[in-house]
């Protein structure tokens, strides 16, 4: 069975500093990573995923995760934040295809990014 | 290119009445997953359609069932709603050879 842990209910920051959302998993397979960004009265969009390779991975508006093995983490950080960056932050892993568990993703209960000006 | 869609957006019932909830998926898409997503909470994944079965199912009660069409397209019912039953649910639609899910943008479901 899979988990994720979301260590941080809500996070305020001010605009331009930065940030880390912090996501813990747990698995006795191996998973793929994502973090989804759900914006008020909206779905889920997909920001960035970790499949294989490089460790660190960026999406296109500044927002950036590394897989840690052996911590098991998946923190997502981006170096200066934005007023539009405030939203809930969904932290997710899916098995890699194999197991009995390769349609679905588990998520973590989100974290809430509050920006102020 | 339309994604994924869902519909109604918003649906008030009243405790023991029944639903149903409509996605269409991403043109190219022939998987369907439905997530319900309570207040505060992250989603929950209830099941997943492939070629017009069930192929996964999460800890849900049987008063959820589903269904895919030849189109690909999905509902999911709920009987003998209850008050908890009240949550956003999500449908994500996905390639059967890709990793990634296009979520649509939820339908409200309030049971009063």
């Amino acid at each position: 069975a899979q988990s994720v842990t979301q260590l941080d209910s809500q996070v305020p920051v001010f605009e331009e500093a930065p940030v880390e959302l912090r996501c813990n998993y747990s698995s006795s397979v191996s998973v793929y990573l994502f973090w989804y960004v759900q914006y008020p009265n909206q779905g889920l969009q997909l920001l960035l995923k970790y499949l294989s390779g490089s460790t660190l991975v960026e999406s296109i508006n500044g927002f950036e995760a590394e897989f840690n093995k052996s911590q098991t983490s998946f923190h997502l950080r981006k170096p200066s934040v934005h007023i539009s960056d405030t939203a809930e932050y969904f932290c997710a892993v899916r098995p890699l295809r194999g197991s009995s568990n390769t349609g679905k993703l588990i998520f973590g209960q989100g974290t809430t990014l509050q920006v102020k000006p | 290119d339309a994604g994924v869609t869902q519909s109604p957006t918003h649906l008030i019932k009243t405790r023991g009445q029944q639903v149903t909830l409509r996605c269409s998926p991403k043109s190219g898409h022939d998987t369907v997953s439905w997530y319900q997503q309570a207040l505060g909470q992250g989603p929950q994944f209830i099941f997943q359609y492939y070629e017009e079965e069930e192929r996964q199912r999460g800890n849900f009660p049987d008063r959820f069932s589903g269904h895919q069409f030849p189109n690909y397209s999905s509902e999911l019912n709920v009987n003998a709603l209850l008050l908890g039953d009240s949550a956003l649910y999500l449908c994500a639609s996905s390639s059967g050879t890709a990793n990634e899910q296009f979520f649509g943008p939820g339908t409200r479901l309030t049971v009063l």
